[in-house]
């Protein structure tokens, strides 16, 4: 069974860092791309960003929002994909969900709320 | 970007019904599209990739069609559990972009 755990959460002051991490079991995680998407309270679902498989260079794409700030890695021996956050600020405040993606997103995280306030 | 445009933003309908939702993107996406349900409090699940394809698991009450710029969800007779909100999703370029989502309501 599929399965993607988010966890690094929490509450953050602006301005600061966070790193989000989504540990995958379930399938072989160095065979997909993964991406981040957030969801803001109370709104629609926004793309983050998307890192491929190691196979198509293990390249990145980023919103222009969190473009320079934010930076998507992965560790395929652990499988784990990770979301590093930088200069956070208020607007940052969502659920962040980790996907697979093969071709199009298959399967979603649970998601983990990161709230940027001081 | 690519803008993508749901309709409606809202749709009540009853137990049984039959119901229709439209995305439109701003330019041709091929069949880059996507559909997605979620329900208060819970991440969302995928629907249909490929403008057509549903996702293993999900039920064949659930349809998708269109190309390039026009597309819709279909879902046959409603049951309660599928009142929820659907998002639609391009994913043939960056940045990925989604329908600002459809809530369907129990009448």
């Amino acid at each position: 069974e599929v399965q993607l755990v988010e966890s690094g959460g929490g509450l953050v002051q602006p301005g600061r860092s966070l790193r989000l991490s989504c540990t995958a079991s379930g399938f072989t995680f160095g065979d997909y791309a993964m991406s981040w998407f957030r969801q803001a309270p109370g709104k629609g679902l926004e793309w983050v960003g998307f890192i491929r498989s190691k196979a198509y260079g293990g390249t990145t794409e980023y919103a222009a929002s969190v473009k320079g700030r934010f930076t998507i890695s992965r560790d395929d021996s652990k499988s784990i994909a990770y979301l590093q956050m930088n200069s956070l600020k208020t607007e940052d405040t969502a659920v962040y969900y980790c996907t697979r993606d093969p071709a199009g997103t298959d399967y979603w995280g649970q998601g983990t709320l990161v709230t940027v306030s001081s | 970007d690519i803008q993508m445009t749901q309709s409606p933003s809202s749709l009540s309908a009853s137990v049984g019904d039959r119901v229709t939702i439209t995305c439109r993107a701003s330019q041709g996406i091929s069949n880059y599209l996507a559909w997605f349900q979620q329900k208060p409090g819970k991440a969302p699940k995928s629907l249909i990739y490929a403008a057509s394809s549903l996702q293993s698991g999900v039920p064949s009450k659930f349809s998708g069609s269109g190309s390039g710029t026009d597309f819709t969800l279909t879902i046959s007779s409603l049951q309660p559990e599928d009142f929820a909100t659907y998002y639609c999703q391009q994913y043939n370029s960056y940045p990925y972009s989604f329908g600002q989502g459809t809530k369907l309501e129990i009448k």
